[in-house]
């Protein structure tokens, strides 16, 4: 059963700083991995995506990173703003039955501080 | 471009209530994915629906019950309502099943008095 796991739950730094977000899984049978930003009580808003068969994906001052042999993915914020500041959720896209099913991590809840 | 749509985006129901939400997927999209997601909770995974049949199933209560339709629109039917299922409930959609990205909709905030 796959098993997905975001450290840390919870993280504050100061505004500009650079950070890093861990999720590692269990199972290394997906298709891909998806990294997402949910605001409080708002929806999903997808950040990015890294296919299976790819080691990273970049978007603005995101980099996101998949090792599937050691089942870690990290997603790389450079200078963060306190408009940064919301709950980073991981997730894989994992087989299961015609369409497969995401299983996402519990998150990572950032504080950007001014 | 245009996005999942779903409806309600907030519901109020009571207790053994009965309530239907539903999804309207992007235009081309043939499969739908239905999560809950309850307070302080990451998103769980539903049901999920291919070109009209059912394609796999998570963790649904019996209580619930979902369909999709031929113009690929889903609903979820939720009876015998109770408070645990007070939860935002999303919609999520794809272009074929099997590894293609699933774009999510707003969401439905339910909350059960």
């Amino acid at each position: 059963k796959q098993e997905v796991t975001q450290i840390p739950a919870a993280l504050s730094v100061p505004e500009g700083e650079n950070l890093v977000l861990n999720c590692s899984f269990t199972d290394s049978a997906i298709y891909n991995l998806q990294w997402f930003r949910q605001d409080p009580g708002k929806g999903l808003t997808s950040l990015l995506l890294i296919q299976s068969s790819q080691r990273e994906q970049t978007s603005g001052r995101l980099n996101a990173s998949l090792d599937k042999s050691s089942g870690r993915s990290t997603l790389y914020i450079a200078a963060s703003q306190p408009g940064d500041s919301a709950t980073y959720l991981c997730a894989l896209l994992t087989y299961s039955g015609n369409t497969g099913k995401l299983i996402f991590g519990q998150g990572t809840t950032l504080q950007v501080k001014p | 471009a245009a996005g999942v749509i779903q409806s309600p985006r907030h519901l109020i129901k009571e207790k053994r209530e009965t309530a239907t939400l539903k999804c309207y997927p992007i235009p081309r999209h043939d499969t739908v994915y239905w999560y809950q997601q309850g307070p302080g909770q990451d998103p769980q995974f539903l049901i999920s629906f291919y070109e009209k049949m059912q394609s796999d199933k998570g963790s649904i209560p019996d209580r619930f019950s979902a369909q999709q339709f031929s113009d690929y629109h889903s609903e979820l039917n939720m009876s015998s309502l109770e408070l645990g299922d007070s939860a935002l409930y999303f919609c999520a959609s794809s272009y074929r099943p099997r590894g293609n990205e699933q774009f999510f909709g707003p969401g439905t905030r339910l909350t059960v008095l």
